[in-house]
């Protein structure tokens, strides 16, 4: 267990449909990353929080959004879904840098666009 | 730009050696890490280098060349629960595409 927490862990919705993804990251992490991983590809980067400020941002669509809270854990939301957005997207997160440290991922999930 | 490069399949035998290489070339860098994801699952740590040389950690050894741009992940003693993707990620604090940026990953398959 890596002590991130993301939730749900499978989600099922319909092509124009808005969900959230939900991520609580290990007590004490101030980074929380964003990663989207299609079938068989490698984890494309998102978004990036530190500390409840956007920190960087990546590939990202403009139909996507995320916020990190107060209490640190983040939401990532999704909004017009397309069956490309189906995906495994995972959540990580790492302490006030990542020097001789590493990045703790979630379980990720699931999101099938039908 | 961010381009970081690793084969994308990879076969061996298990108790054989195997060696995943990674090439980068990245605007600045602070680290390279090796993760190892099952088919599925989330990506977990295996190896950090910071400075040039090799970091022995059991069965898996990773080292590093800052002045080639190049990784590499040692694999010893294969077993078939190995059988993964090895992802290779280069940490830059100042990148424009975030401080994490991952390759596409090398599927290891270990044969009987």
């Amino acid at each position: 267990d890596s002590g991130v927490t993301q939730t749900p862990k499978h989600l099922i919705t319909a092509t124009g449909q808005r969900v959230t993804l939900r991520c609580s990251p290990r007590s004490g992490d101030l980074s929380v990353y964003w990663y989207q991983q299609s079938l068989d590809q490698g984890l494309q980067f998102l978004i990036q929080y530190y500390n409840g400020e956007e920190r960087a941002k990546g590939n990202i669509l403009e139909r996507f959004s995320a916020q990190q809270f107060p209490d640190l854990h983040s939401e990532l939301n999704l909004s017009s879904l397309e069956l490309g957005d189906s995906a495994l997207y995972f959540c990580a997160s790492s302490g006030q840098n990542l020097m001789n440290t590493e990045a703790f991922f979630g379980q990720g999930t699931r999101l099938t666009v039908v | 730009g961010q381009n970081i490069d690793q084969p994308t399949e990879m076969t061996a035998t298990e108790g054989a050696i195997v060696q995943i290489n990674c090439t980068y070339q990245t605007s600045g860098f602070n680290g390279l890490f090796w993760y190892q994801q099952h088919a599925g699952e989330a990506p977990t740590f295996l190896s950090y280098n910071v400075l040039d040389g090799l970091e022995e950690k059991g069965r898996f050894s990773s080292f590093l060349s800052r002045s080639k741009g190049y990784s590499y992940l040692l694999l010893k003693e294969l077993q078939m629960k190995d059988s993964a993707s090895y992802l290779c990620a280069v940490l830059n604090y100042g990148g424009s595409q975030g401080n994490l940026i991952f390759g596409k990953g090398t599927k290891l398959s270990v044969k009987p």
